[in-house]
């Protein structure tokens, strides 16, 4: 059973770029959620979705948009990237019954130069 | 908001005992998870505790007091591949879907 997966695993960006970080999540979950985290600090919740709608979102830009595809698989996607938005992106999936426990891809490490 | 403190970096020896302290500040709450971090990987789920109380799962035991909003994670005959980053984060009622909100780490190197 594949658990979640994200691509790319490294990618570096010029400052004004966009940029696109997909995920597929954990066989039999139906919910997904992203997350950034700098170096050295906690993941900050970016948006959820489900059911191909977003359901929740933290304290990010508008530049910070997401997409849920009928499979579950997500898109993040980021405008006009600043230097600041260097950081490691995670995604997390779960089910809605067992919403305490998310299952965390290996990240994408995101470098804005 | 929520808001969450725990201590930045515990040291502790091959064999030994470590408890991991958390305080949480919020206005509704469901529970209260751990998650553990090695360097370069993702963060793993450990326990969730949503009831006062000590929930055991081999050598990791997390516990939770909900009137005192703190809870700690306690790691028993460390190893060395317990070095590693350990996340508390709240899952709480304000929220409509499963947001966590996750505190800064606590860095545990276990030294030989």
């Amino acid at each position: 059973d594949a658990g979640v997966t994200q691509s790319p695993t490294h990618l570096i960006k010029t400052r004004g770029q966009q940029v696109t970080l997909r995920c597929s999540p954990k066989s039999g979950h139906d919910t997904v959620s992203w997350y950034q985290q700098a170096l050295g600090q906690g993941p900050q919740f970016i948006f959820q979705y489900y059911e191909e709608e977003e359901r929740q979102r933290g304290n990010f830009p508008d530049r910070f948009s997401g997409h849920q595809f009928p499979n579950y698989s997500s898109e993040l996607n980021v405008n006009a990237l600043l230097l600041g938005d260097s950081a490691l992106y995670l995604c997390a999936s779960s089910s809605l019954l067992a919403a305490y426990e998310q299952y965390f891809g290996p990240g994408t490490r995101l470098t804005v130069t | 908001g929520q808001s969450l403190e725990q201590p930045s970096e515990v040291t502790a020896v091959e064999g030994a005992i470590v408890q991991i302290n958390c305080t949480y500040q919020t206005s509704g709450f469901y529970g209260l998870s751990w998650y553990q971090q090695h360097d370069g990987g993702a963060p793993t789920f450990l326990s969730y505790n949503a009831l006062d109380g000590l929930e055991e799962t081999g050598r990791f035991s997390s516990f939770l007091s909900r009137s005192d909003s703190y809870g700690y994670l306690l790691l028993q005959e460390l190893q060395m591949k317990d070095s590693a980053s350990y996340f508390c984060a709240v899952r709480d009622k304000n929220n409509a879907g499963n947001m966590l909100t996750f505190g800064g780490g606590t860095r545990l190197m276990v030294k030989p």
